[in-house]
């Protein structure tokens, strides 16, 4: 099964601050076919299902707020909120869904300062 | 409008069975591969079981496999997991999701309780 670990476990920032969440594959998630990673992200607010933020590590689901980013390649990839907002506020999940099982890490809580 | 709603949850002692539905709206089920993932209280996300859009692929995490068995019903546009032998482990919200891009759509989740 590939791990999937984010890093840090919880952060918090100031409104208009960058927040920046890692997250590491226990290995790479790249498929070689298509050039795409098969990585997502996801927000989570309580009492309510994840919701997807980006597919392909970078591609922003439609809907999502452009200050919301992913990027990363191989077995490394980082979620930036450029400008945190309070609505932000949630626990954000990134998953691989190169292989079975899919996996997610562990999860991160973002909180504001 | 795409819409999951999930159905059956409840409280039922360990030992026992349950079955969650999933009801699809919006969108055909027969299209895409579909997934129930769960989320005990206060953790994080795990995936549970997948379904392919024929219904041949079928893929459960270690955790459930024997006891869990995921189905869809086609006609009726709905996916379905069958629980037995439930343990106090498998307390959890359990969503159901849509694969297209990853998970692009998920249910409000059912909550099961396995408890004496």
């Amino acid at each position: 099964d590939i791990v999937m670990t984010q890093s840090p476990d919880s952060l918090a920032v100031s409104l208009g601050e960058r927040a920046t969440i890692n997250c590491k594959s226990s290995q790479s998630v790249l498929y070689s076919s298509n050039n795409e990673h098969y990585l997502a992200w996801y927000q989570q607010k309580p009492g309510q299902p994840p919701k997807l933020l980006i597919y392909w590590a970078s591609i922003r689901e439609s809907g999502v707020p452009d200050r919301f980013s992913g990027s990363g390649s191989g077995t490394d990839f980082t979620l930036t909120i450029s400008s945190l907002q309070a609505e932000d506020v949630a626990v954000y999940y990134c998953q691989q869904y190169y292989s079975a099982p899919l996996t997610f890490g562990q999860g991160t809580r973002v909180e504001i300062k | 409008e795409v819409q999951l709603v999930e159905s059956g949850g409840g409280l039922v002692q360990p030992g026992g069975s349950l079955r969650l539905s999933c009801a699809a709206s919006g969108f055909t089920i027969s299209g895409h591969w579909m997934h129930w993932v769960r989320q005990a209280p206060g953790k994080g996300l795990v995936w549970v079981s997948r379904i392919s859009p024929d219904g041949s692929n079928i893929i459960y995490a270690d955790s459930v496999k024997g006891r869990f068995t995921i189905s869809r019903d086609d006609a009726k546009n709905t996916l379905s997991l069958q629980m037995n032998s439930l343990r106090a482990d498998d307390t959890a919200v359990y969503y159901c999701a849509r694969a297209y891009n990853s998970l692009d759509y998920w249910g409000q989740g059912a909550l099961v309780t396995v408890s004496s």
